[in-house]
C-alpha cells in the first residue's frame, strides 16, 4: 500500500485568494487523482494528474480554476484559484493501487474553508 | 443525477450483530464496484470490491453481495464490532484502464457496544 500525504491538513481563506494543496506519495506511482467532497456530498473527481503531460479534468471543472502540477511520480499539487464559499470543500488527492485498475489510496484530505 | 445512491445517511447497530449497508446504482456500464471506509480527519481506505462477474465477495468479517438485476450492492459486516464505526463510501468504475470512480454520498456506521 502506498502512504500518503497531504499539506495543508485544512486552512482557512478569504474569498478570492487561492491556496495549493500539496500531495506526497511514499512511492512512485502512474496515477495521481485530485477528488473534492463538499459538505453532505460524496466525493466528485476534480481531475487526473500525469506526469509529463497535462491534467484531465472532469466535467465542470477547469485548468483556470483548479491548476494542477505534477512534476515527479511521488508529488503533486492542486491549487483552487480565486476562492468563494462554494469552494469549501475537502480536498482529497488518491493513487492508484497498481493492482487493480479500480482501486484507490487516499490521502487524508485538506478541509478547505472560504470566508 | 446520482448514478450511486445510498440512500441511508446513518445506521446504528448492535456490536456483535450484522451491519447492512446498502447502495443502488442507475449506470449500467458500471462493472466494478468498491466500499471504502472512512473515519474522522482521515482518507477513504479501501475494504473491499467486487466485480460485475461475481455476485459475492468474501473478506474475514465484510462480505460484498451485487445483484446486477436490481443495480443493487450491499457490504455485510458479521459481527459488527465498535471499531467499525466509520462513513462507508460505495463506489463503482467501469471500463479496463478506466481510473474514474463515481461516489454514493456515504453511511455513517455506529456500533453501539
Amino acid at each position: 500500500s502506498a502512504v500518503i500525504s497531504q499539506k495543508p491538513s485544512r486552512d482557512i481563506c478569504q474569498r478570492g485568494t487561492s491556496l495549493t494543496i500539496q500531495c506526497q506519495v511514499d512511492s512512485q506511482v502512474t496515477m495521481m487523482f485530485w477528488y473534492r467532497q463538499q459538505p453532505g456530498q460524496s466525493l466528485t473527481l476534480i481531475a487526473t494528474a500525469n506526469q509529463g503531460s497535462e491534467a484531465t479534468y472532469e466535467s465542470g471543472f477547469v485548468i483556470d480554476k483548479f491548476p494542477i502540477s505534477r512534476p515527479n511520480l511521488t508529488f503533486s499539487t492542486l491549487t483552487v484559484s480565486n476562492m468563494s464559499p462554494e469552494d469549501s470543500s475537502i480536498y482529497l488527492c488518491s493513487v492508484d493501487a497498481g493492482q487493480n485498475y479500480n482501486e484507490q489510496f487516499f490521502g487524508p484530505g485538506t478541509r478547505l474553508t472560504v470566508l | 443525477d446520482q448514478q450511486v445512491k445510498q440512500n441511508s445517511p446513518s445506521l446504528s447497530v448492535q456490536e456483535g450483530r450484522i451491519s447492512i449497508l446498502n447502495c443502488d446504482y442507475t449506470n449500467s456500464m458500471f462493472d466494478y464496484f468498491l466500499w471504502y471506509k472512512k473515519y474522522p480527519a482521515e482518507g477513504p481506505t479501501f475494504l473491499i470490491s467486487i466485480s460485475s462477474i461475481k455476485d459475492k465477495n468474501e473478506d474475514g468479517r465484510f462480505t460484498v453481495f451485487l445483484n446486477k438485476s436490481a443495480k443493487h450492492l450491499s457490504l455485510h459486516i458479521v459481527p459488527s464490532q465498535p471499531g467499525d464505526s466509520a462513513v462507508y463510501f460505495c463506489a463503482a468504475g467501469s471500463g479496463a484502464g478506466s481510473y474514474q470512480l463515481t461516489f454514493g454520498k456515504g453511511t455513517k456506521l455506529s456500533v453501539i457496544p
